[in-house]
């Protein structure tokens, strides 16, 4: 069974720079799928913010994509998520998720349990 | 960006009553629309992809239909650990991918 698990500060300064790792254990980050980063601010509706593939492949939120960065470590098997320029706005759980994707479908089977961010001063 | 919509946004229901929650997309979207169940304090789990395929463990009242820009859920035989958050959202070709607003399942 594939598990992903979050991990990084909880509480950060405006202006500053968020970074959260995603371990993945019971199967390796080489294998063909891609992984996901999704948040979700309190109160509101879940928001994609970008996944990359085993070969680094990424692609981002258009919202976002200037602050965002997400890279892959495949001897960790874990994959990363850097956010620059950080608002009040960031604030929000965050969710590292393996996507599945052929050619007629592309689902999202495997979550971590969240992790919530604060941006406050 | 594709924008999905789902109605109603909150719903109160009873153990063993039948209950149907709808997506829209505001585009079409074929066939690529899934639905995801959470409860507090967890991640999503994924229910139904493709808009009718049922994942692996997933009980067999819950059932999905529709495609272009309309979407069901259907939960037949509501049980206790069904009362929860559901969220649709779209996996067609367009980034950025989008989720619904969801749709909070309460016991009546």
């Amino acid at each position: 069974q594939v598990q992903l698990q979050e991990s990084g500060p909880g509480l950060l300064k405006p202006s500053g720079t968020l970074s959260l790792t995603c371990g993945v254990s019971g199967g390796s980050i080489s294998s063909g799928y891609w992984w996901n980063w999704v948040r979700q601010p309190p109160g509101k509706r879940l928001e994609w913010i970008g996944e990359i593939d085993h070969r680094g492949s990424t692609n981002y939120n258009p919202s976002l994509q200037s602050r965002v960065t997400i890279s892959v470590d495949k001897s960790k098997n874990q994959f990363s998520l850097k956010v620059t320029s950080l608002t009040a706005a960031d604030t929000a759980i965050y969710y590292c998720a393996r996507e599945y994707r052929d050619d007629t479908s592309g689902y999202y089977d495997f979550w971590g349990q969240g992790t919530l961010v604060t941006v406050s001063s | 960006d594709i924008q999905m919509t789902q109605s109603p946004s909150s719903l109160s229901a009873s153990v063993g009553d039948r209950v149907t929650i709808t997506c829209r997309a505001n585009e079409s979207i074929a066939t690529y629309l899934n639905w995801y169940l959470q409860k507090p304090g967890k991640g999503p789990k994924l229910l139904i992809y493709s808009a009718s395929s049922v994942h692996s463990g997933v009980p067999s009242r819950f059932t999905g239909s529709g495609s272009g820009t309309d979407f069901t859920l259907t939960i037949s035989n509501l049980q206790p650990e069904d009362f929860a958050t559901y969220y649709c959202q779209h996996s067609y070709s367009s980034l950025p991918i989008t989720f619904g607003q969801g749709t909070r399942l309460e016991i009546k």
